[in-house]
């Protein structure tokens, strides 16, 4: 069963960079790494999405080491309004052989003044 | 560009009563999806269309139906409520379906429907 594991939460301050691990021991051979982004009372958001090595878009930079077991979200200089709790998400193939995203916990960031 | 729509936003049913709640996305996209976020918990899969015509369950099915009425709606119904039902339910699409490991599958979210079961 491919399964995420997260910290459950995580403070920091205005301008700091945070760096969220999630660690995927199972993840299939050809699977990709991809983050969600959720505020209160919406929807997730895409975040990033990665296969191996470094990404890096206009909001985030996602590192996943050469064995595929973690990835890191790292976020520039957050503000107030990262606040979000961010999951992370690797396929599964569970039992009845159908591939679909599991969602997780997920990671609760706070941002502080 | 609407995105993906649902209604109704709130819903307060009493045990035993049924409801269909509304999806809808205006992007063309082939793969729809039906999620439930109970309380400080993740996402959890109810079911999932890859394509129009098809359907399939998820991680947590039982209790609900759905139909995929056309590329555009994808519809869940919950036939005989009851108290463990009372989540918030998020509808999302993505242009491609869940082809494998390999595929890339950005899924767009819906605001949401805020249900309760008395």
């Amino acid at each position: 069963l491919a399964k995420t594991t997260q910290p459950i939460s995580m403070d920091s301050y205005e301008g700091q960079e945070v760096n969220i691990t999630c660690s995927h021991n199972n993840i299939a051979t050809n699977d990709y790494i991809t983050w969600y982004q959720q505020f209160p009372s919406q929807g997730p958001r895409f975040i990033i999405q990665g296969y191996k090595t470094k990404v890096t878009n206009e909001v985030a930079s996602l590192f996943i080491p050469a064995d595929r077991k973690s990835s890191t979200l790292s976020l520039p200089r957050v503000s107030l309004s990262d606040t979000a709790v961010y999951y992370c998400l690797v396929g599964d193939r569970g039992t009845s052989g159908t591939y679909k995203y599991i969602f997780g916990t997920g990671t609760r960031l706070k941002v502080l003044a | 560009n609407a995105g993906v729509t649902q209604t109704p936003k709130f819903q307060v049913l009493k045990t035993g009563q049924s409801m269909t709640l509304q999806c809808a996305q205006d992007m063309n996209h082939n793969s729809m999806y039906w999620y439930r976020q109970d309380p400080g918990m993740g996402l959890r899969l109810i079911y999932y269309s890859a394509s129009e015509g098809t359907t399939d369950k998820g991680e947590v099915p039982n209790g609900y139906n759905v139909s995929r009425l056309n590329k555009r709606e994808f519809s869940l119904r919950l036939e005989s409520a009851a108290p463990s039902q009372t989540s918030v339910y998020f509808c999302a699409s993505s242009e491609e379906g869940w082809g494998g490991p390999s595929s890339y599958n950005e899924q767009f979210f819906g605001p949401g429907t805020r249900l309760t079961v008395l």
